[in-house]
């Protein structure tokens, strides 16, 4: 089955800078990527997803890459602000499989 | 935004004994699902839900386990009998029309199993 690494557990940044979380992986028929955010003592919310048709997505600050020959995915961050600090989540599943997810990045934004 | 409710936020029991963690997913959404979180990290898939059916379970979903919507009403996880390491916080999803689509969470059920 579907496995997904997330490279990063714990990332700190200061205001205004950019924040990558990279993702990767294992089962080629994988077409659906999704990110969400949790803060403490929530349950997951969705930020953004991307889809294997494409290879790029931007929803305002975030941007998405997928790399589906390296089986890798990104989440950027870009002028970071203090309410970004959370856990983020990368998933990976198909039109069959339910998201499988990472294991999580701590996003601390520094004022 | 859509909301999806459970009940209870906490539940503590003692191993051996039965508990059932309630969900109520969002109104018109088809598909539900179950994810297990240990340490408040690794958000482990359980379970999804489909039509009366389970569709598609982990390796995590034991014999104990089980997963009901009796008439449209609460989406429910029952285990029994529970096991120490059934002690994480439970979160429900649901989805509208497709596991390949946005998955709304709600806050959590953290079981502790004394």
């Amino acid at each position: 089955g579907e496995k997904v690494e997330q490279h990063e557990s714990t990332l700190s940044v200061r205001e205004g800078d950019s924040a990558v979380i990279n993702c990767t992986y294992t089962d080629t028929a994988s077409s659906y990527f999704p990110w969400y955010k949790q803060e403490a003592g929530k349950g997951l919310h969705f930020v953004i997803d991307i889809r294997s048709n494409v290879d790029r997505k931007q929803s305002q600050r975030l941007i998405v890459l997928l790399d589906k020959k390296a089986k890798r995915f990104s989440l950027h961050i870009t002028a970071t602000q203090p309410e970004d600090s959370a856990i983020y989540f990368c998933a990976a599943s198909n039109n069959n499989n339910a998201p499988r997810f990472g294991a999580g990045t701590k996003l601390t934004v520094k004022p | 935004g859509p909301k999806v409710l459970q009940i209870p936020s906490h539940q503590i029991i003692d191993m051996g004994q039965m508990v059932t963690l309630n969900c109520d997913p969002v109104s018109n959404h088809l598909y539900f699902y179950w994810y297990k979180q240990i340490l408040g990290q690794q958000m482990e898939f359980l379970v999804n839900f489909y039509n009366g059916k389970v569709m598609e379970k982990s390796k995590l979903f034991k014999d104990q386990f089980s997963v009901e919507r009796p008439d449209g009403s609460y989406f429910t996880l029952k285990i029994q009998p529970t096991a120490l390491e059934d002690s994480a916080v439970y979160f429900c999803a649901s989805s509208g029309t497709g596991v390949a689509e946005t998955l709304y969470f709600g806050s959590g059920t953290r079981l502790t199993v004394l």
